[in-house]
């Protein structure tokens, strides 16, 4: 059975600071991870996801994440948040069956 | 275009009514699913369509759930007589399927809400 951790219910950082998000799956089988953002009255959107390839993916708005298989992790990062980046971050896995299995969410709060 | 929509937005019903809650997907989209997000949890997988058939109900909690796609598109998800332990966001998503890997793209939800 696959699993996701995400290891921290809440972050609270200042704006222009650098951030780390972080998850950490199981599965006995090959995975894909994505990271999913939910803006405060807005639905899931799709951040970043790794298929296959190069284990550093990005997203159009600066973060990005790293598969490290032999940690099983992937972690989510900015090297520098904005107060729009506040929001609930979702990690989640699936493999072939299509299902996304989820972590519980971390809430980024971005303080001036 | 035109995301996944659902209605209603909210619902509010009584303990051991029925309720339906509908989805629409992106037009050409033929995977369809359903996830419940209860307060402070991830979403829950409950099920997923391909086509007009269910591919894998294994989500759904017990009889009392029950998902139709009678032709290829907009989805229902029914819940009959409803229990407290019911409430909770209901979110559809729908991908073009191609492939596994296919992004998933998500409707706003359904806030089911059982008194």
């Amino acid at each position: 059975a696959q699993s996701v951790t995400q290891l921290d219910s809440q972050v609270p950082v200042f704006e222009e600071a650098p951030v780390e998000l972080r998850c950490n799956y199981s599965s006995s089988v090959s995975v894909y991870l994505f990271w999913y953002v939910q803006y405060p009255n807005q639905g899931l959107q799709l951040l970043l996801k790794y298929l296959s390839g190069s284990t550093l993916v990005e997203s159009i708005n600066g973060f990005e994440a790293e598969f490290n298989k032999s940690q099983t992790s992937f972690h989510l990062r900015k090297p520098s948040v904005h107060i729009s980046d506040t929001a609930e971050y979702f990690c989640a896995v699936s493999g072939n069956n299509r299902k996304l299995i989820w972590g519980l969410g971390t809430s980024l709060a971005v303080n001036p | 275009g035109a995301g996944v929509s659902q209605t209603p937005s909210n619902k509010v019903t009584e303990k051991g009514k029925y309720v339906e809650l509908r989805c629409d997907p992106i037009s050409g989209h033929t995977a369809l699913y359903w996830y419940r997000q209860s307060l402070g949890q991830g979403p829950e997988f409950l099920i997923y369509f391909q086509g007009t058939g269910a591919a894998d109900d294994s989500g759904l909690p017990n009889d009392r759930f029950f998902a139709v796609r009678p032709e290829g598109s907009v989805s229902t998800l029914k819940i009959q007589r409803t229990e407290r332990g019911d409430s909770a966001v209901y979110l559809c998503a729908s991908s073009r399927d191609r492939a596994p890997t296919d992004t998933q793209y998500f409707g706003p939800g359904t806030r089911l809400t059982v008194l």
